[in-house]
């Protein structure tokens, strides 16, 4: 069956360290992945996209690899900051005719001061 | 500073009662989704419009839920009658698809911009 996973307990690390978050699929041929971040109470946000051809993409503090043949997604942030505390979601683009995201269950992530 | 817009923010109702869930996608998307997130499952695709055509509603009950885009700055979801399991978050989103010259297919690697979402409890 088709699956994505991320990590459903929480990831706890202290300011200033990388945060490392994994999403896994099976049974999926994305065409690209795109990371989100959500808030408590708000709607999920653009952070980050990266297409099967490509093995990593940055943006600031943010990092993101694609490996097509561990079907595996890791997401990086490295001086985190509390402010970077919030649900990351994976999602990957699918096609079925026409384009459409299925997105993971999400990895709440907690940086403590 | 554009952004989508859902109403209302919260709905409270008893089983049985119409809901409609209302959406003004970004001006100029072309595509509109429709999202219900739980705790268990995650955001699900209920519906996804292009052009303000239906092009997939497979991940709606059919018997209660309806979709439709009556004009490019509203889409709405309803749901007739509701019950406790449609106790939710939905999500609108809107985004902009570019034709990909990809084996006849369509490809759009462009983000969602979600709107703030509608809290629904069936009671």
């Amino acid at each position: 069956s088709q699956k994505i996973e991320q990590n459903s307990e929480a990831l706890n690390i202290q300011e200033g360290k990388t945060a490392t978050l994994t999403c896994n699929y099976t049974n999926y041929s994305p065409a690209y992945l795109q990371w989100y971040r959500q808030d408590p109470g708000r709607g999920p946000v653009f952070l980050l996209l990266i297409r099967e051809n490509e093995k990593e993409k940055r943006k600031e503090r943010l990092k993101v690899t694609f490996d097509t043949t561990l079907k595996q997604s890791l997401f990086h942030i490295t001086a985190s900051q509390p402010a970077d505390s919030a649900t990351y979601l994976c999602a990957l683009g699918v096609n079925t005719g026409f384009q459409k995201l299925v997105f993971g269950t999400g990895t709440r992530l907690l940086v403590s001061p | 500073d554009a952004r989508v817009t859902q109403t209302p923010r919260d709905k409270v109702t008893e089983m049985g009662q119409e809901v409609t869930m209302r959406c003004q996608p970004i001006l100029g998307h072309n595509t509109v989704f429709w999202y219900r997130q739980t705790m268990m499952q995650g955001l699900e695709l209920l519906a996804y419009f292009r052009n303000r055509a239906p092009l997939d509603d497979s991940g709606m009950p059919k018997d209660r839920f309806s979709a439709e885009m009556p004009d490019a700055t509203l889409a709405t979801l309803k749901i007739q009658p509701s019950e406790p399991r449609d106790s939710a978050v939905y999500f609108c989103a809107s985004g902009l698809v570019v034709a990909d010259d990809r084996g006849g297919n369509e490809y759009s690697y462009n983000e969602q911009f979600f709107g703030p979402g509608t809290r629904l409890t069936v009671l």
